[in-house]
């Protein structure tokens, strides 16, 4: 049974870095073709992917938040760790992580965590 | 950069047929998943790979893409259908999502 959870602080100040732990279960990320992306959703509004990491180490980020975002494995611990700096108030949101299943060269996002909400205010 | 478009809302009688649209620059030669989030839930996925259907989702969900347009399309809607749903698909390494259409069912 796959499952993931999001964690982290649910306030942070802004201009501080963020960091998120998603803990997952029921695969490993030394599987060959295993992926795990970080998503998030501002109140209201649509779903915007943010980054993403393989079993081999590569990385993958949002072209708009790549000068802020860190992502990175810990195969030992079945963690990934999404790093954000520069908290701003419009980084308000709520914060996924979801795995990337595929079925040939379709991929796709086949198990989501609970997501966690993140609160940028002073 | 990649977008996806789709209609902010789709409204549908019960039992009618919904179609949700998304259009992108050749999205034909892209593959298409849509997923279906419910208030204060997690986004579930409903079709991969333009029209196939993960295990437990009903058959009144099907997909297809072809040209600049996937559709998802959901036969004899139900009030458990009144969801978002987000169409999804990869430019390059990575991902872009649509701006969510909000299915009303009555």
């Amino acid at each position: 049974q796959v499952t993931l959870r999001e964690s982290g602080p649910a306030l942070v100040k802004p201009t501080q870095t963020l960091t998120l732990t998603c803990t997952f279960s029921g695969f490993s990320l030394n599987t060959g073709g295993m992926c795990v992306s970080w998503i998030r959703q501002s109140p209201g509004k649509a779903l915007e992917w943010l980054a993403r990491i393989d079993w081999d180490d590569d990385k993958y980020y949002s072209t708009s938040l790549k000068t802020r975002l860190t992502i990175s494995k810990d195969t030992s611990k079945n963690q990934v760790v999404l790093t954000m700096t520069n908290m701003d108030p419009v980084d308000t949101a709520t914060y996924y992580c979801a795995r990337i299943g595929a079925a040939g060269s379709s991929y796709y996002f086949d198990y989501w965590g609970q997501g966690t909400l993140v609160t940028v205010s002073s | 950069s990649y977008e996806l478009t789709q209609p902010p809302s789709v409204s549908v009688s019960p039992g009618q047929t919904a179609s949700i649209t998304c259009s992108g620059d050749k999205l034909g030669d892209k593959y298409v998943c849509w997923y279906q989030q419910k208030p204060g839930q997690s986004p579930v996925l409903v079709i991969y790979q333009d029209s196939e259907r993960p295990s437990g989702i009903p058959e009144r969900f099907s997909g297809s893409n072809s040209g600049n347009t996937a559709t998802l399309t959901i036969s004899g809607t139900q009030a458990m259908d009144e969801a978002d749903y987000y169409c999804q698909a990869w430019d390059s390494s990575t991902v872009v999502f649509g701006g969510g259409s909000k299915l009303t069912v009555l």
